[in-house]
């Protein structure tokens, strides 16, 4: 079955305790991406890959760091958590990042809570 | 990426079609119209997308109004499990980053 699968679905940490959010698609897509979703502003991107080894920044990328050493993966990492980066994210998939020539296929979510 | 505009919420009777309006009015000539939606905090599950014709999937059909100024994604027989959050997104193909912007979208409630 195509999909995105996000490791792990819940997390309660504390301040400062390093941790990574991994991703995992298995359509052989090109781009994946990453995309918080908090109350009152919708879902907004973290940072994106166009292929293996080329990341950039999304929309929010304070405190994020992201890797893309093999296509299929794509953690995010946060070195240094903190309260306001509690929210619910998500990771999607492509086959190349364009309109009208695909979709973006998204995981089911992983909701942090940083105390 | 063109601005989009939704009723932020609506109802519709099990069974019945559902009519969801977009307003895109400052829609450029390259830019595709899609349909995402979210139950319950859920991962965003695409539904249909299209450039200047209509569309039909085993999902929905988008109707874009010949100046593609507004388009409508119609569910045809809406059941309880239809009840989510449906965004309408205008996207170029080039956009920066590949990103979809997400709106406040329309609340569908299915009732019985």
């Amino acid at each position: 079955e195509a999909q995105v699968t996000q490791n792990p679905r819940y997390l309660i940490t504390v301040t400062g305790k390093k941790l990574t959010v991994t991703c995992s698609q298995n359509m052989n897509h090109e781009y994946m991406s990453w995309y918080r979703q908090d109350p009152g502003l919708g879902l907004r991107q973290i940072y994106y890959s166009m292929n293996v080894e080329v990341t950039d920044k999304g929309d929010v990328p304070e405190g994020y760091k992201v890797s893309r050493k093999e296509k299929r993966n794509f953690p995010l990492i946060l070195e240094s958590p903190s309260p306001n980066q509690t929210s619910l994210y998500f990771c999607a998939s492509s086959l190349q990042g364009l309109a009208g020539t695909d979709t973006q296929y998204f995981g089911p979510g992983t909701r942090l809570t940083v105390l | 990426d063109a601005k989009t505009t939704q009723p932020p919420s609506m109802d519709c009777a099990e069974g019945r079609a559902a009519n969801l309006p977009c307003n895109h009015s400052t829609i450029s000539g390259n830019e595709y119209v899609y349909w995402y939606r979210q139950i319950h905090s859920q991962g965003p599950q695409y539904i249909i997308h299209g450039l200047k014709n209509n569309e039909t999937n085993e999902m929905a059909s988008l109707i874009i109004t010949e100046d593609r100024k507004s388009s409508t994604l119609i569910l045809p027989h809406a059941t309880l499990r239809d009840t989510a959050v449906y965004y309408c997104i205008v996207r170029g193909y080039y956009n920066q980053g590949g990103k979809l912007i997400f709106g406040q979208g329309t609340e569908l409630s299915v009732k019985p």
